[in-house]
């Protein structure tokens, strides 16, 4: 089964870090275009990031500069490292893998479960 | 960036009623676009991409049309399980992927 599992959010403090992580099972990350989508509270989605399989990487204008996309290709795993938080980047993050015909980057799917970041003193 | 409006914002529906969903793009994202489908406490789902083709295991009653800037997701014979919230999103012009605000679809 092709999914993917988030962890690492939790409660920080404005102007603190945090390293979300997200492991897939049922593909290869590294072979896939992934991505971050944000939902703050009671709001709608919002896309993050993106790192496509050849390692181009790519943020939306709210993040650029205070969050970084990676991967592990031993772990399958792929990363958000978040940097300088501020309250409103506050909401579930989801992981995506970005599908698309002929391998274009367009469509989300599958989410995972989502896990919660909180900036908050 | 492509911006995405959705119609209504909520709608109130009786079961086995048809509900039908709108979506206007602020420039032409052509056949470039994706529906979701999202339940409380749940995780968005894909339901439906380029425009009208259904994800793996989406029933036949969720149905997509439209081209350019205008789109419809239409729900045939509503069921308990389709009262959610539904999003739009372009893949158009990426980055950024964007989305519609969202459409809360309610029993009514």
């Amino acid at each position: 089964e092709v999914q993917v599992v988030e962890s690492g959010g939790g409660l920080i403090p404005p102007g603190g870090s945090l390293r979300l992580s997200c492991a897939a099972s049922g593909f290869i990350v590294s072979n896939d275009h992934m991505g971050w989508v944000r939902q703050a509270p009671g709001k709608g989605l919002e896309w993050v990031s993106a790192l496509y399989s050849v390692g181009s990487t790519f943020y939306a204008d709210s993040v650029t500069g205070r969050l970084a996309i990676s991967r592990d290709n031993s772990k399958n795993t792929l990363y958000l490292q978040m940097n300088n938080l501020r309250a409103e980047d506050t909401a579930v993050y989801y992981c995506v893998r970005i599908s698309g015909r002929y391998r274009t980057p367009n469509w989300f799917d599958p989410w995972g479960q989502g896990t919660l970041v909180t900036v908050s003193s | 960036e492509i911006e995405m409006t959705q119609s209504p914002a909520s709608l109130s529906v009786s079961p086995g009623e048809r509900a039908t969903l709108s979506c206007r793009a602020s420039q032409s994202v052509s056949s470039n676009l994706a529906w979701y489908q999202q339940k409380p406490g749940q995780a968005p789902r894909l339901l439906i991409y380029d425009v009208s083709t259904r994800a793996t295991g989406v029933p036949a009653r969720f149905s997509g049309s439209g081209s350019g800037t205008e789109f419809t997701l239409t729900i045939n014979s509503l069921q308990s399980e389709d009262f959610a919230v539904y999003y739009c999103q372009q893949y158009n012009n990426w980055p950024p992927w964007t989305f519609g605000q969202g459409t809360k679809v309610e029993i009514k």
